[in-house]
């Protein structure tokens, strides 16, 4: 049973333009958020991440949003460039516990 | 910066053989995991070590083995391998600070087994 689920397998935006990715869970015990980005042959890189105590948190051009009780949070990216393009995984812990990742979200960006 | 090195980019073995993956982190990080990443299947956790000499299974430790003899090196064993462990193998390593959760990855061994 998954509990953190991506579902969109991929995404198609245009420069310049915001993306949004999309991130849902079910375990009502995941107290913290992250998301890494991925590139073809390289291990995943840390984004941003979020605890449940807050609703946003904002880095540069990306900003996560968490809405605790759709038990739902996205990842913004604004304005959306060419070297955004990767994979996207968006991961759940309770704790101290192993990260539980989503299957990913593969993102274009088209110039 | 922090720094997870995994000991090989790609490599290729034979059905049968035994296959060490080797993976250290130079920031004194408790933690160490390892993980697949399959198409379509995400990243799915093998073994995780939260101090040296302690294991525990993930959700696929079937066919694979661990040992944390130090604390900065997580090294992941194929007893025998099969065409089914063919994939993109990654090791991450991880601490908790006031910032929160930080968990980084080395760059992966794509394995390929013949």
């Amino acid at each position: 049973d998954q509990q953190v689920k991506q579902n969109s397998p991929s995404l198609s935006v245009q420069e310049g333009r915001i993306s949004i990715l999309n991130c849902d869970y079910t375990n009502s015990m995941f107290d913290y958020f992250l998301w890494y980005k991925k590139y073809p042959a390289e291990g995943p890189t840390f984004l941003i991440s979020i605890s449940s105590i807050k609703d946003k948190n904002e880095d540069g051009r990306f900003t996560v949003f968490l809405n605790k009780s759709a038990k739902h949070l996205s990842l913004h990216i604004v304005p959306s460039q060419p070297g955004d393009s990767a994979v996207y995984f968006c991961a759940a812990l309770s704790g101290n516990t192993p990260l539980v990742f989503g299957k990913g979200t593969r993102l274009s960006v088209i110039a | 910066d922090v720094k997870v090195t995994q000991s090989s980019r790609y490599l290729v073995k034979r059905t049968g053989e035994k296959v060490f993956l080797e993976c250290v982190q130079d920031m004194d990080h408790e933690n160490m995991f390892w993980y697949r990443q399959d198409p379509g299947l995400g990243l799915r956790l093998i073994y995780f070590s939260y101090d040296v000499k302690m294991k525990e299974k993930g959700d696929i430790p079937e066919g694979y083995s661990v040992s944390r003899e130090k604390k900065e090196r997580f090294s992941l064993i194929l007893e025998s391998a099969s065409t089914n462990q063919t994939s993109m193998y990654l090791c991450a390593s991880r601490t908790v600070s006031g910032r929160g959760y930080e968990q980084f990855f080395g760059p992966g061994t794509r394995l390929t087994v013949l």
